[in-house]
């Protein structure tokens, strides 16, 4: 089956730069994603890694490595809007079933 | 593109009462819909897949006679929270997956859920 395992919980100041870890065991999936959600609210897309290494949005980076069955979601000059929790998930290829990790829960202090 | 809507986004209601929660693919014809819940501070679970037109398949420990979840057009899936308890009070969620969609690696979309609480 697939897990995908996050920190419970992060914090950090404004400005400062977080990397949230999704560490993970599949037999294969298509890509990793990673998703914010704001209290009461339903997950948002932020970023989407289907090859190895980097992929940069604005202040958010993701990156993703097969070869070490581990991903991370970077943020940078954080914001006191950028407190919600963080979500990584992947579509397994034998299931087509789209998985989400434990989560992680963000907390940005100023 | 890929916009999904759910409604209705807050319902209370009392126990024993059977809930139905719409999920509607608003720029695009909606092959495949899966339905989510999500406890406080815990993760989305995945309840059900449906694809349009033929019966849905449910996650081991969801009770298809509870929740019961029909795709009859390739716009919209509904799912029936039948005599719904305390405990069935939580966070819903769908998203959708296009005809569109060639491939299986691209990101998936979520509408933008319903809380249910029962009371």
């Amino acid at each position: 089956g697939q897990s995908l395992e996050q920190p419970s919980e992060v914090t950090a100041v404004e400005g400062a730069i977080v990397q949230i870890n999704c560490t993970y065991q599949t037999s294969g999936f298509y890509g990793l994603s990673w998703y914010q959600q704001h209290d009461g609210g339903a997950p948002t897309f932020l970023s989407y890694n289907a090859l190895d290494g980097l992929e940069e949005t604005g202040r958010f980076s993701s990156f993703l490595s097969r070869s070490d069955s581990y991903g991370y979601l970077l943020l940078q000059e954080l914001q006191m809007k950028d407190s919600a929790s963080y979500f990584c998930a992947v579509r397994d290829r034998r299931t087509y079933k789209y998985i989400f990790g434990t989560g992680t829960r963000l907390k940005v202090l100023a | 593109g890929a916009v999904v809507s759910q409604h209705p986004s807050w319902v209370i209601c009392k126990s024993g009462t059977s809930v139905k929660i719409e999920c509607r693919s608003l720029d695009f014809q909606a092959t495949t819909m899966f339905w989510y819940r999500q406890f406080p501070k815990q993760s989305l679970m995945l309840m059900a897949t449906s694809n349009e037109g033929s019966k849905a398949t449910y996650e081991q420990g969801v009770e298809k006679d509870k929740f019961l979840i029909n795709h009859a057009s390739l716009t919209l899936s509904t799912l029936t929270v039948t005599s719904a308890h305390p405990e069935d009070s939580s966070f819903y969620i769908c998203s959708a997956r296009g005809s569109h969609y060639r491939v299986w690696n691209q990101p998936q979309h979520f509408g933008d859920g319903t809380r249910l609480s029962i009371l």
